[in-house]
């Protein structure tokens, strides 16, 4: 029973360059979303998706890609990198919403 | 910004105490979820309670939601060392997505 996992757990790249987040979960939850967990800021919802090819916007949307072409995967696209996305980025699902979410371990992105 | 509230923003007790946090919203909610985070994981969820419910009971915690205040709070009784982590409220504005807090850093000391 793997859950949700996110991949990579670390990453380091640099201003400019494209950096996609990979998110997926095993238990065919129809709703994900991608959140940024920053000091002061607690979590700010990036993006969400109720079902395959159906996604929406949070809170701070700009500079994010993302796409669901299949229920369990939601990845996260950067198109150009900046220093301010420096982050946590957690990826969460849920069968409906707004119940309760189940949340993978985390990706630390540092922007240089 | 619709984030929530909650308060204190830290707490520092000691194992066997009991830890309360706040958390205030600003407009009407389906429903009022609280969520652990222990350092540098993913949030765990703890307590969902909706809006026509006035308390709810999980093992040692006990939530309660006031809708005249828009505002609820988080009773861990009886603290011990593996409560410390930080915990958050989220709320959904009548949406289908949540809206988080800032968060409460407890520390439960040994």
């Amino acid at each position: 029973d793997a859950g949700i996992t996110q991949s990579p757990r670390y990453k380091i790249t640099e201003t400019g360059r494209q950096v996609t987040l990979m998110c997926h979960q095993t238990w065919s939850h129809s709703y994900m979303f991608w959140y940024r967990q920053d000091l002061g800021h607690g979590l700010r919802l990036i993006y969400y998706s109720a079902a395959a090819d159906i996604t929406d916007k949070g809170e701070v949307p700009d500079g994010y890609v993302v796409s669901r072409s299949k229920t369990e995967n939601f990845p996260l696209t950067l198109e150009s990198a900046t220093r301010s996305q420096t982050s946590v980025y957690f990826c969460a699902s849920s069968q409906t919403s707004p119940e309760t979410q189940y949340f993978g371990p985390g990706t630390r992105l540092l922007v240089l | 910004s619709q984030q929530g509230e909650e308060d204190p923003q830290a707490l520092s007790i000691q194992e066997g105490e009991n830890a309360t946090m706040n958390c205030s919203y600003k407009t009407s909610i389906n429903n009022l979820q609280w969520y652990r985070q222990n350092s540098g994981r993913g949030l765990v969820h703890l307590i969902l309670i909706r809006s026509n419910e006035r308390e709810k009971h999980s093992g040692r915690l006990r939530v309660t939601l006031d809708t005249s205040k828009k505002s609820s709070s988080l009773l861990i009784t009886a603290s011990r060392a593996a409560d410390t982590a930080s915990y958050f409220c989220a709320t959904d504005y009548n949406t289908d997505k949540l809206i988080f807090g800032t968060g409460t850093r407890l520390q439960v000391f040994p």
